[in-house]
């Protein structure tokens, strides 16, 4: 089992629509949870960041972290066409054990919002 | 907005050759880490680094791979004998702690002919 799985779409939606995007995980360990953006030919862009389980929003962005499932989501309220991206979730568990804090990614989900 | 700086943003080499991979962190940032992203692939973790020392590594940062923090404000990743395989788009980033999120500059493509 892969540790980090993201379907990685495309999804196309028309504008105004939610967006669902989600990452299963394997790993007990991950405690923080980021989502990223990344525009073509540019670098991740933070989006989200949360640690452990619970909900978050920010703006017309939501993420949502549930341990007991391995599961974590972020929702895109009336998305517009400069959400078109791909957003890739990475995670990371805490220090003790070597970790690090170093992030491992999904794959990264295309979406496109068509006006 | 302050951000992370890699140039240059496109390096061409021929296979065997060394190449530097430079970025400038964000100036109140205290960890730094590479990554790379093979096209069509996910973004791997290459190396984190803290107080002028690595911190972890991954298995792709073998013995061809260095990193040197030559100043204050520069953050530099060499690979010493280059290969096919290392054509890839390589990312720096910077956190001001451990568990603080890490922010990305824009990457340089590397292409090894």
């Amino acid at each position: 089992q892969k540790e980090v799985e993201q379907d990685p779409g495309p999804l196309s939606v028309p504008e105004g629509a939610i967006v669902s995007l989600n990452c299963t995980y394997s790993n007990s360990a991950f405690q923080y949870f980021m989502w990223y953006r990344q525009y073509s030919r540019k670098g991740p862009e933070l989006l989200m960041y949360t640690y452990s389980s619970g909900n978050k929003e920010d703006g017309r962005f939501t993420a949502q972290v549930d341990k007991s499932s391995k599961y974590i989501s972020l929702f895109i309220r009336d998305s517009q066409p400069s959400d078109s991206a791909t957003y890739l979730c990475a995670m990371s568990a805490t220090g003790s054990g070597g970790s690090n804090y170093k992030l491992t990614f999904g794959k990264g989900t295309l979406l496109t919002v068509n006006p | 907005e302050p951000e992370v700086t890699q140039t240059p943003s496109h390096q061409v080499t021929q296979m065997g050759q060394e190449v530097i991979l430079r970025c400038v962190p964000i100036s109140n940032h205290l960890y730094f880490y590479w990554y790379r992203q093979i096209l069509g692939q996910k973004v791997e973790f290459l190396v984190s680094f803290y107080n002028n020392e690595i911190s972890e590594k991954s298995e792709i940062f073998d013995d061809q791979f260095s990193v040197e923090r030559p100043d204050g404000s520069n953050f530099t990743l060499k690979i010493r004998s280059t290969k096919l395989e290392d054509s890839a788009m390589y990312f720096c980033a910077s956190s001001r702690a451990r568990a603080q999120p890490q922010h990305f500059g824009d990457g340089t493509r590397l292409s090894i002919l």
